[in-house]
């Protein structure tokens, strides 16, 4: 079975600065890697995904991921953090023709000004 | 509707209380997935639907763990006798098809306290 790991349980960045956040899987093959973001009393949004192609994948609010097979990791990026990206982050790994995600245990970020 | 929707949203119950969570999917979404969010854990995956069947309610923590679709679209999850270990949040997601490929959408989900 697929799982995930995300090393870092809280990340404190300063407003403007670039942020990562790491995420390591384990699977046979290729998986399908998901980040979502949690605010306080949301549900999860998904920030962007990774089926095939190319490894470098551009989501929404301006995050980025990376897939690194040989790493079996897939960071999360994003160049100036915003006030508003304080939240929680969750990395998920996904398995052709198995409809369950595996999470990992989130990282929480907090934005200084 | 236009996403998708859980009530309540925060639940306060006694130890031992019977609970029944709701879940209305996006309108045309032939899966559902509840999920469970327990302080400080990733998400625990409890059962998936697709249509009004249940093919995998393999994580359903006990046998007072229930659920069921009706029509094809809202969903109960149903906590018996329940249990302060049964605290937790707890989130429905839905997608167009078992396996679409583009993640889920998630509710806002039920925060449950059991006191």
């Amino acid at each position: 079975a697929q799982s995930v790991t995300q090393p870092d349980i809280h990340i404190t960045v300063s407003e403007g600065a670039s942020l990562e956040l790491r995420c390591n899987y384990s699977y046979g093959a290729t998986p399908y890697l998901f980040w979502y973001v949690q605010s306080p009393g949301q549900g999860l949004q998904l920030l962007l995904k990774y089926f095939s192609g190319d490894t470098l994948v551009q989501g929404i609010k301006g995050f980025e991921a990376e897939f690194k097979r040989s790493q079996s990791s897939f960071n999360l990026r994003k160049p100036s953090v915003h006030w508003s990206d304080a939240a929680e982050y969750f990395c998920a790994v996904g398995v052709r023709n198995d409809y369950k995600l595996s999470f990992g245990a989130g990282t929480t970020v907090t934005v200084r000004a | 509707g236009a996403g998708v929707s859980q009530s309540p949203s925060n639940k306060v119950t006694e130890k031992g209380k019977d609970v029944e969570l709701r879940c209305d999917p996006i309108s045309g979404h032939t899966a559902l997935y509840w999920y469970r969010q327990s302080l400080g854990q990733g998400l625990e995956f409890l059962i998936y639907f697709q249509g009004n069947s249940a093919p995998d309610k393999s994580g359903l923590p006990s046998d007072r763990f229930s659920a069921e679709r009706t029509g094809g679209s809202v969903s109960t999850l149903t906590i018996q006798r329940t249990q302060q270990e049964d605290s937790a949040v707890y989130l429905c997601a839905s997608s167009s098809t078992g396996w679409d490929g583009y993640g889920y959408t998630f509710g806002s989900g039920t925060r449950l306290t059991v006191v």
